[in-house]
């Protein structure tokens, strides 16, 4: 079955600094990636929209200088947080869905991000 | 705009008993697939059932069954023979078909405790 795998799982850095996400497509190919944000006991916030070869759409309220985001292949899209704040500290997952149409979005195990 | 809707934060059942978990959804679409998710306290996210509208009859998975009534856009989870492991949050969601790609809506979610 289709796999994601997201790197670091955990990550703690100092406030200032900037902190990379990525996220891999193992065994299939996507041309669309989703990076979500999810805080304690809440639902998936959607922050963007990975596309491979062109911008990300990101959503209302999420900053796009902030929350960087690369799609360079169909197999891997990064996510990097820059001068990053505590109020930074968050899960962060991200998803894929087969270019083949599978119709099912598969997750990353996603990234426990600490803005200290 | 679509919305998915979970009205229940919170449930508990206990052990081998069964457990039916509530979604409704409001969109326009006529095409669409309808999944539940499940987050246990690992936070991955795994697909636990998928229905296509278009499909009248419900889906099963093992001891996972849902009721999907297109009519009142009601998709609800039954989880037979409860198992401590199914302990988790479940997210119901919903995904349409775009031009540029699949477009997924979550549910603020359920937070499911097996007592053994």
């Amino acid at each position: 079955g289709a796999v994601v795998s997201q790197h670091p799982s955990w990550v703690i850095c100092k406030s200032g600094t900037s902190v990379k996400i990525e996220c891999r497509s193992l065994d299939f190919q996507a041309t669309t990636m989703f990076w979500y944000r999810q805080f304690p006991k809440q639902s998936l916030m959607l922050m963007a929209t990975s596309n491979e070869g062109s911008k990300a759409t990101y959503e209302q309220g999420v900053e796009k200088d902030k929350f960087l985001i690369n799609h360079a292949s169909l197999t891997l899209s990064t996510l990097t947080v820059t001068s990053a704040h505590p109020e930074d500290s968050s899960f962060y997952i991200c998803s894929a869905s087969p270019h083949s149409g599978a119709n099912v979005l598969t997750f990353g195990a996603g990234s426990r991000l600490t803005v200290l | 705009a679509q919305t998915v809707t979970q009205s229940q934060p919170e449930m508990s059942v206990q052990e081998a008993e069964t457990v039916t978990l509530s979604c409704t959804y409001d969109t326009s679409e006529n095409n669409y697939y309808l999944f539940w998710y499940k987050q246990p306290p690992s936070r991955q996210m795994i697909l636990v059932i998928r229905q296509e509208a278009y499909k009248q009859q419900n889906a099963t998975e093992n001891r996972f069954s849902v009721n999907f009534q297109k009519a009142a856009k009601s998709f609800s989870l039954k989880i037979s023979d409860s198992q401590l492991g199914d302990t988790a949050m479940y997210f119901c969601a919903f995904m349409k078909h775009l031009n540029t790609g699949n477009q997924f809506y979550f549910g603020t979610g359920t937070s499911l405790t097996v007592i053994p």
